[in-house]
């Protein structure tokens, strides 16, 4: 069984730039959600998909924004980067939205 | 808005001590709480799942305990060893279907 793989693992942009993270989730789950998590707290729900649909979202404006896709892979999009955006950008999957989460490696955002 | 806090924010113990990490919630209304473990600049590794209507899970020297009502959570972890040196983090799933998680405790284990 394959778990939760991220792409890519770092990656460096610039103030401005879009940036696009991806996600495949483990075998099985129908569920993804994405969460940012800064240097020394907790992860911060971004937002949620079930079956293709967003079903939740956290406090992020517009400019993130997400995808799932029929194999129940996923994007996040993040446009116009700003300083604050640099963190590590964590994505999970589950059977369903209140099932346990299994979380992917994460991928390194650095802004600059 | 769930609020979760954890206690303390770090913790160095000598092997073989038992650790003892607490987690608060303000929401009472919650679907289940998950511990996990983070090591520095990695992923969460999934540690145990409790559901609501659960007091307690156990798995190996692990024991999570659940006080819905007074909005607690205790993880246990017996016997330590330097292999447990890591970040733990609670998080609780509330009724809305987001995960809020603590800042986390920083576990240091002393060899």
């Amino acid at each position: 069984e394959t778990g939760v793989t991220q792409s890519p693992t770092h990656l460096i942009k610039t103030r401005g730039q879009q940036v696009t993270l991806r996600c495949s989730s483990q075998s099985g789950h129908n569920t993804v959600s994405w969460y940012q998590q800064a240097l020394g707290q907790g992860p911060q729900f971004i937002f949620q998909y079930y079956r293709e649909e967003e079903n939740g979202r956290g406090n992020f404006p517009p400019r993130f924004s997400g995808l799932q896709f029929p194999n129940y892979s996923s994007e996040l999009n993040v446009n116009a980067l700003e300083l604050d955006d640099s963190a590590l950008y964590l994505c999970a999957s589950s059977i369903d939205g209140n099932y346990e989460q299994y979380f992917g490696p994460g991928t390194r955002l650095t802004v600059t | 808005k769930q609020e979760v806090t954890q206690i303390p924010a770090a913790l160095s113990v000598p092997e073989g001590e038992n650790l003892v990490l607490n987690c608060s919630f303000t929401d009472s209304a919650i679907y289940n709480l998950q511990w996990f473990r983070q090591d520095p600049g990695k992923g969460l590794t999934s540690l145990l799942l409790i559901q609501s209507s659960q007091r307690e899970q156990t798995s190996g020297r692990l024991n999570a305990s659940l006080d819905k009502s007074s909005g607690r959570s205790t993880l246990y972890i017996a016997a330590s060893q330097p292999g447990d040196s890591a970040t733990y983090l609670c998080a609780v799933r509330s009724n809305d279907y987001k995960l809020s998680f603590g800042a986390g405790t920083t576990v240091t284990v002393r060899a």
